[in-house]
């Protein structure tokens, strides 16, 4: 069954470490994106990438990288400089192979990966 | 400012009862869509619905309808006779067209549903 693949479920960082979060897709998709779920906040956009070796700065992207070499796979760093990155991370994916009509896609969704900061 | 706005952060009905998800959206564009999706315990969000901008058709699906309202920028969503398997957190999701890719979810709604 096609779908997106995040690992690891949970993961427990100490301060001042960084740790890479896995997304993986196999529904052909060309846009992934990541975005940070805190209580009470929504969903808010950290990276999107449209095609291979290219992303944009989504509304929180300080303090984290990513990089998109293959199609299937958009990994997320959260790094030392993220202050707070207690958080629950979700990668998403949609088809985009029509840049006029990108509002019309519908995100597709992994299980998410819960980071917390000891 | 917040494009989407779930003003009910928390609801808890009994089951069978009908409930009312509202969602209140901003926008300039004269072309966007708005979705709702579910998240259950589980985590992953589901897709429930898309709707564009020149169709305010209501839709019924089941047990689940929703009201779109051009006039009063709202797109409501109701659980009709609800369910325990319900109980979630539900968001109401913008996307323009012209800020490509963005799409700019409310802070959600969470549903319990009590048998």
């Amino acid at each position: 069954d096609g779908g997106i693949t995040q690992s690891p479920k949970y993961l427990f960082r100490k301060e001042g470490q960084n740790v890479t979060l896995s997304c993986e897709q196999n529904l052909n998709h060309d846009a992934m994106y990541w975005y940070r779920q805190d209580p009470g906040q929504g969903l808010r956009l950290i990276y999107y990438s449209q095609i291979v070796n290219d992303f944009q700065k989504g509304d929180i992207a300080e303090g984290y990288s990513v990089s998109r070499e293959k199609k299937e796979s958009f990994p997320l760093t959260v790094t030392s400089a993220q202050k707070n990155p207690t958080a629950f991370y979700l990668c998403a994916s949609s088809i985009d192979r029509d840049r006029g009509l990108t509002g019309a896609n519908v995100l597709t969704f992994g299980a998410g990966s819960r980071l917390t900061v000891l | 400012a917040q494009k989407v706005t779930q003003a009910q952060t928390e609801i808890s009905v009994v089951e069978k009862e009908d409930v009312t998800l509202d969602c209140v959206y901003e926008t300039r564009d004269t072309t966007y869509y708005l979705f709702w999706y579910k998240q259950p315990p589980s985590g992953e969000l589901v897709f429930l619905i898309r709707r564009n901008s020149f169709d305010e058709q209501n839709e019924i699906s089941g047990r689940y309808s929703w009201n779109f309202q051009k006039s009063t920028s709202s797109f409501n969503f109701t659980i009709t006779a609800s369910q325990v398997v319900d109980s979630a957190v539900y968001f109401c999701a913008l996307s323009e067209v012209n800020t490509g890719n963005q799409f700019y979810f409310g802070t959600g709604t969470s549903l319990t549903v009590i048998p």
